[in-house]
């Protein structure tokens, strides 16, 4: 399996574009994470979905961040407009167990100037 | 408000010595707990977790430690290898073991020094 994969690895845009980031879970996992690295805050879950759905977004920062899940295959973290205060490094992991089960992407580091 | 605290930034240890990791949580409905390991330009992978129903788990080099009382686990890494230099982070979750995601700290960077 090529583990999590997630597109683009880097990504450098306007402040004002819209970004989306990507993401291809384990198949055969149901459960996907959206979380976002800072140096102020560390990790941070943004979102989850269970089976395709979404189950909580309340670390979701604003409503400039969306998030879907068309199927079970791809995900995509949608932001729009970017501000340079979104920059960090976004992973997606996916899991079938929980905790134990986790696998992490490589991550995007998104720098919105 | 940080629910999972790791105060150490850094920590820097000689090779072949103990490695001490520290965490701290808030939530007293955290149940399971895990670390996870991250190099540079890679995402956390899962190292070794500890429900709340025990108070040391062991893997090899690595043993985590919880003490409930104290709201308290340690990661101990015996003996420290140059392979071990990465940033550590300590999760916890609430629920199924992270199936409703994890609360992460902001991680300790451990440098073995040869």
């Amino acid at each position: 399996d090529a583990g999590v994969i997630q597109s683009p690895r880097h990504e450098v845009t306007e402040m004002g574009q819209e970004v989306t980031l990507r993401c291809k879970p384990i198949s055969g996992h149901n459960s996907l994470f959206w979380y976002r690295q800072t140096m102020m805050r560390g990790l941070e879950l943004l979102i989850y979905f269970n089976n395709n759905v979404p189950i909580d977004d309340s670390g979701m920062p604003e409503d400039r961040f969306s998030a879907k899940m068309p199927n079970a295959s791809f995900s995509t973290l949608k932001i729009q407009p970017s501000e340079p205060r979104d920059s960090a490094v976004y992973f997606c992991a996916s899991s079938l167990q929980g905790g134990m089960g986790y696998t992490f992407g490589s991550g995007t580091r998104l720098t919105v100037v | 408000d940080q629910q999972v605290k790791q105060n150490s930034p850094s920590l820097s240890v000689q090779e072949g010595r103990i490695s001490i990791l520290n965490c701290d949580y808030t939530n007293s409905m955290f149940d399971y707990f895990l670390w996870y390991k991250k190099y540079p330009a890679e995402g956390p992978t899962f190292l070794i977790s500890i429900s709340s129903i025990k108070d040391k788990n062991e893997d090899g080099r690595f043993t985590v430690f919880l003490n409930k009382s104290a709201k308290h686990l340690s990661l101990h890494i015996v003996p420290s290898q140059p392979g071990d230099s990465a940033v550590y982070f300590c999760a916890a979750a609430t629920s199924g073991g992270g199936a409703d995601g994890l609360t992460f700290g902001k991680g300790t960077h451990l440098i073995i020094q040869p």
